[in-house]
């Protein structure tokens, strides 16, 4: 079924931990991002990538990185996990850098 | 002033009535306007988007935009249970691509049967 697989589902890491969420897609879509939820903050933007080779910064990017080597991986790296870090991340892609986003089905981390 | 502005509800409607779900924005020179659906404990997932004023229907839902007033509205007609959700406004700018697009904080949605 084609769409964006995330992984994991769910983590729960200690701080000071270092992790890696995965996100990938398999629709060839060109731009990606990744955005976190959180209660009354709704969803904010981390980072994202217009094309493959190249990414940019979002509303919240630090503490955050990101890498997009070739279309359809995407993964989000926290260097040193901090409580307040702890969200529901989702990644999502879409056609060109105007078209609807599709997202993928999220990951739950707490950072401990 | 929130860029984007939505009634975060809850809001309750009566099994077959019409829904309606208002968002507000404050940049003039926004484009495209969007309507995400989100389950508790699930994924947003596109509705409806709309670029011209004036009303888009698609099915039970109608999107309405007013570029002079600054507000977008969905519209849920003949309301099922199914339909009860958060559902996320989300606004771009004009001359940038989605990594301007703002969301909303969402209007949560319970039909009542």
């Amino acid at each position: 079924i084609a769409g964006i697989t995330q992984a994991p589902t769910s983590q729960i890491l200690a701080a000071g931990r270092r992790m890696t969420l995965r996100c990938t897609q398999d629709m060839r879509h060109n731009a990606m991002y990744w955005y976190r939820q959180d209660l009354g903050l709704g969803l904010r933007l981390i980072h994202y990538s217009n094309t493959a080779g190249t990414t940019g910064k979002g509303e919240v990017p630090d503490g955050y990185s990101v890498s997009r080597a070739n279309t359809d991986d995407f993964p989000l790296t926290l260097a040193s996990a901090v409580p307040s870090q702890t969200s529901v991340y989702f990644c999502a892609s879409s056609g060109n850098i105007n078209s609807p986003l599709h997202f993928g089905n999220g990951t739950r981390l707490t950072v401990t | 002033q929130k860029e984007v502005e939505q009634n975060s509800g809850p809001l309750s409607v009566p099994e077959g009535a019409i829904a309606s779900l208002n968002c507000t924005y404050s940049d003039r020179g926004s484009q495209s306007f969007f309507w995400y659906r989100q389950y508790s404990g699930k994924s947003p997932e596109l509705i409806m988007f709309i670029y011209s004023n004036g009303d888009k229907e698609d099915g039970r839902f109608t999107a309405q935009l007013n570029k002079a007033s600054q507000y977008v509205s969905l519209l849920i007609r003949d309301s099922q249970p199914s339909d009860s959700a958060t559902y996320l406004c989300a606004v771009n700018m004009r001359g940038f691509g989605n990594e301007k697009l703002t969301f909303g904080t969402g209007t949560r949605l319970t039909i009542i049967p």
